[in-house]
């Protein structure tokens, strides 16, 4: 069965800093793997995918994330904190019957 | 550009009573899902629908669960009789044919009191 690990449920960054949300899964297909990104009050977003093609996905809002096979692992990253960037981010990994499992997320706080 | 819509935004309801939960999904897809996220917890899977059948559900979706394509465009989620724990937030979501994104709708936020 597929389930998806996010190390740290709350991260503080200074704006301009590296942002760094850990994510790992386990499944036992080839996976294709997602970062949603959810503001306050609002719905999921989807910021980047991984379905088998090239293992450093670039997403939106300048987030990327890399698909390390042998560490199962599919971190997320961008360079250069923005306030508006505090938000709560969910990995999720499908397989494929298609529905999402989703981590617990992770509470980004981005401070001045 | 494109995008799924849920009505009511907000749900109030006496415990015991019915609620309905309407998602309108982008026009051209046919997979639909339903997931719920209880406050402060993860996003958790309901029920994915096709070809006007459920193709899977989770343990969370019991008898008292039903969803329903009434009609072309709308794409609903019944809750026969609610209980306090089915409050939280109700998302929608719907993916094309051959694609591998789903698009989630704002949610409807359920409150059973």
């Amino acid at each position: 069965a597929q389930s998806v690990t996010q190390l740290g449920s709350h991260v503080s960054v200074s704006e301009g800093a590296l942002v760094l949300l850990r994510c790992n899964y386990s499944s036992s297909v080839p996976p294709y793997l997602f970062w949603y990104v959810q503001y306050p009050n609002q719905g999921l977003q989807l910021l980047l995918k991984y379905t088998s093609a090239a293992t450093l996905v670039k997403g939106i809002n300048g987030f990327e994330a890399e698909f390390k096979k042998s560490e199962t692992s599919f971190h997320l990253t961008k360079p250069s904190a923005h306030m508006s960037d505090a938000a709560e981010y969910f990995c999720a990994v499908s397989d494929n019957t298609d529905k999402l499992i989703f981590g617990t997320g992770t509470r980004l706080q981005v401070f001045p | 550009e494109p995008e799924v819509t849920q009505t009511p935004s907000h749900q109030v309801t006496q415990m015991g009573q019915e609620v309905i939960l309407r998602c309108v999904p982008i026009s051209n897809h046919l997979y639909f899902y339903w997931y719920r996220q209880i406050l402060g917890q993860k996003v958790e899977f309901l029920v994915s629908f096709y070809n006007n059948e459920i193709s899977e559900k989770s343990e969370i979706f019991d008898d008292q669960f039903s969803v329903e394509r009434p009609d072309g465009s709308n794409f609903t989620l019944k809750i026969r009789s609610t209980k306090l724990e089915d409050s939280a937030m109700y998302f929608c979501a719907s993916e094309a044919s051959g694609g591998n994104e789903q698009f989630f709708g704002p949610g409807t936020r359920l409150t059973v009191l």
